[in-house]
């Protein structure tokens, strides 16, 4: 079957890094995406990756290893309002979404 | 980047009444969307895929006659929600693909269903 895994939660520093993991198994591959979501909000989308290495942008950056089935997104100097669920979906064969459960991130002052 | 509409944001409605939900592109054809329900805490759940023209594809457990999906233009679908009852309260979102790009899915800002 196909499967998502990404922490339930995590709880940071505001100012610091914070690291969030996925692992994924699917039937097919065609890229990995991760999603903010506020609650009461549709999901914004953050980053995709479909080539392994590290795609930078701004305070965010993605992480792939399709060999490991893996991928982290890494949040820098966070702020208050990077306080969110953090969602990652990977685009199978037939290039529907496969969503994780989300990571519910706290920051804290 | 573009624009996805999804109307309206929140609605209240009686049970055994029936509430249609839309989603627009507003600056793009849509050749494929996407309907999802979230349950608090809970990730996105899909629940059918509708590519214009044809019938809507659903996935297991959902049901078709329930859930009533049509998308008959490139740039609209709509989600109609038939005989609703307090167990379909949630939060529903649409999304949507630009033609043949698959890198991106644009959302809608979602509505919020409560049936009372």
């Amino acid at each position: 079957g196909q499967n998502i895994d990404q922490p339930t939660e995590m709880t940071a520093t505001e100012g610091a890094i914070v690291q969030i993991n996925c692992t994924y198994q699917t039937s097919g591959f065609n890229g990995l995406f991760w999603y903010q979501q506020h609650a009461g909000e549709a999901p914004t989308f953050l980053s995709y990756n479909v080539l392994d290495g590290l795609e930078e942008k701004g305070r965010f950056s993605s992480f792939l290893s399709r060999s490991k089935g893996y991928s982290y997104l890494l949040l820098k100097e966070l702020q208050m309002k990077d306080s969110a669920s953090y969602l990652c979906a990977v685009s199978d064969s037939n290039y529907q979404l496969i969503w994780g459960a989300g990571t519910k991130l706290i920051i804290k002052p | 980047g573009a624009v996805v509409s999804q109307h309206p944001s929140r609605v209240i409605c009686k049970s055994g009444t029936s509430v249609k939900i839309e989603c627009r592109s507003l600056d793009f054809q849509a050749t494929t969307m996407f309907w999802y329900r979230q349950f608090p805490k809970q990730s996105l759940m899909l629940m059918a895929t509708s590519n214009e023209g044809s019938k809507a594809t659903y996935e297991q457990g959902v049901e078709k006659d329930k859930f009533l999906i049509n998308h008959a233009s490139l740039t609209l679908s709509t989600l109609t929600v038939t005989s609703a009852h307090p167990e379909d309260s949630s939060f529903y979102i649409c999304s949507a693909l630009e033609g043949g790009r698959h890198t991106e899915a644009f959302f809608g800002q979602g509505t919020r269903l409560t049936v009372v």
